[in-house]
């Protein structure tokens, strides 16, 4: 089945810092891949998203490719602000005929000024 | 445009007791889901929907009933209440399986 696995939290950076989140999946045919973000309390949002191959999602600053080759949708921003401090997760949907989404559990990040 | 709207917001029930949480969105999106989500275990999918009158399980179904009468909503019973089933439960919307998802903001729900 599909799975998406990202790297564990929490991510504490200071202000000005470069982020880096991994995810990796596994998936048959061509998923969609995004990044939602959460902020507390709320719902999760969409951050930014890929369709296909060598796809780059941007928005707010923050960047993610899709790696066919790999695997992979990395998201990174250069330089984060505390405004940033958020639950980020990869998930991926369109799969092999599956109606269900797969999520990764989510990773924390705390940005200290 | 109001999107994918929960309610209620919180939700204190005692053991047994039923109630329905309320979904509705205005994007005429045929997908509709229900999760739940847990200190540590992300996302979790209840139950969900690929248009009206059709409903399936997901990952963690015990205990909670659906139904799909309108594209609009999709309301989540909970049956017997049960403290395990104490829990922020975010309904989403999505117009095709390869799209984005739109969440609502979640009902806290807290069983005594």
């Amino acid at each position: 089945g599909n799975s998406v696995t990202q790297m564990e939290g929490p991510v504490t950076l200071s202000e000005e810092a470069f982020l880096t989140i991994n995810c990796t999946y596994t998936a048959t045919g061509y998923p969609s891949l995004f990044w939602y973000v959460q902020y507390p309390g709320e719902g999760l949002q969409l951050l930014l998203k890929a369709t296909k191959a060598d796809d780059k999602g941007s928005n707010k600053g923050f960047e993610a490719t899709y790696r066919k080759e790999t695997t992979s949708f990395h998201l990174e921003k250069g330089s984060v602000q505390v405004s940033d401090s958020a639950v980020y997760f990869c998930a991926l949907s369109g799969s092999g005929g599956s109606y269900i989404p797969t999520f990764g559990r989510g990773t924390s990040l705390i940005v200290h000024p | 445009n109001a999107g994918v709207t929960q309610t209620p917001k919180f939700q204190v029930l005692k053991t047994g007791q039923s109630m329905t949480l309320q979904c509705a969105q205005d994007m005429n999106h045929e997908y509709m889901s229900w999760y739940r989500q847990d200190p540590g275990m992300g996302l979790r999918l209840i139950h969900y929907s690929v248009g009206a009158g059709i409903t399936d399980q997901g990952e963690v179904p015990n205990g909670y009933n659906v139904s799909r009468s309108t594209t609009e909503d999709f309301p989540l019973r909970l049956l017997s209440a049960a403290p395990s089933q104490t829990s922020v439960y975010f309904c989403a919307s999505r117009q095709r399986d390869n799209q984005p998802q739109h969440f609502g903001d979640g009902t806290r729900l807290s069983i005594l």
